[in-house]
């Protein structure tokens, strides 16, 4: 069955990084575009970014442009998020999820791995 | 600010209807497909529907989809308390080259 699990959170101090990861099983990871939402604290969801199943596109939630970088290995059947000059609004669950079809439809979410930005 | 609009809160009693609506424009919803998911606090996000109306595998028929130009609305008929959570519309955006998602719509059932 599909699998997506997150690692890599943490607490980490303001302006420094962290490289989320989402490791996928039982599809073919090759396949699909990925994507990464996060949820802040008492806000709701947020997109934060998408690539395509080879790697040739990537865009960006505009909160997170310049600072955030999405990238994948299908060698390792990997999905990452490097985070770049955290802000405490960073804070949050991040989950990676995988694209099935239209871009819009994320079909299956991993459980998440949370982010605390904190001095 | 989110780039598509919904209600804040909507609220029905259970076995009763209740539609949650979600406005754009024709850079994302007017001419691209939308997906609905439902969330419970804590838990993972579920999609509940995609391309504006179909329902995946396991999620039932009480939940139904539509679209009317660059607006959305979901409904849920027989309202049960397990359907107390936060609904999300999403779409891609021409404009914005990226996934715009509605702020949230949260659901009571009386």
């Amino acid at each position: 069955q599909v699998q997506l699990v997150e690692s890599g959170g943490g607490v980490v101090q303001p302006g420094r990084s962290l490289r989320l990861s989402c490791a996928a099983s039982g599809f073919t990871f090759n396949g699909y575009t990925m994507q990464w939402v996060r949820q802040t604290p008492g806000k709701g969801l947020e997109w934060v970014a998408l690539i395509t199943y080879d790697g040739s596109r990537k865009y960006y939630g505009d909160s997170v442009k310049g600072r955030f970088t999405i990238s994948r290995d299908n060698s390792k059947n990997t999905l990452y998020l490097q985070t770049n000059s955290l802000r405490p609004e960073d804070t949050g669950f991040y989950y990676c999820a995988r694209t099935d079809g239209d871009w819009s439809r994320l079909d299956y979410w991993g459980q998440g791995t949370l982010v605390t930005v904190s001095s | 600010q989110s780039v598509l609009t919904q209600p804040p809160s909507v609220s029905a009693a259970p076995g009763q209807k209740v539609t949650i609506s979600c406005s754009g424009t024709s850079s994302n919803i007017g001419n691209n497909y939308v997906s609905w998911y439902q969330h419970f606090p804590g838990t993972v996000p579920k999609l509940l529907i995609y391309d504006d109306n179909k329902r995946p595998s396991g999620i039932p028929d009480r939940f139904s989809g539509s679209k009317s130009g660059t607006s959305v609305t979901l409904a849920i008929t027989g309202l049960q308390t397990g359907d107390e959570a936060d609904y999300y519309c999403g779409a891609w955006d021409d404009s914005l080259s990226g996934v715009v998602l509605g702020g949230g719509t949260k659901l009571t059932v009386l």
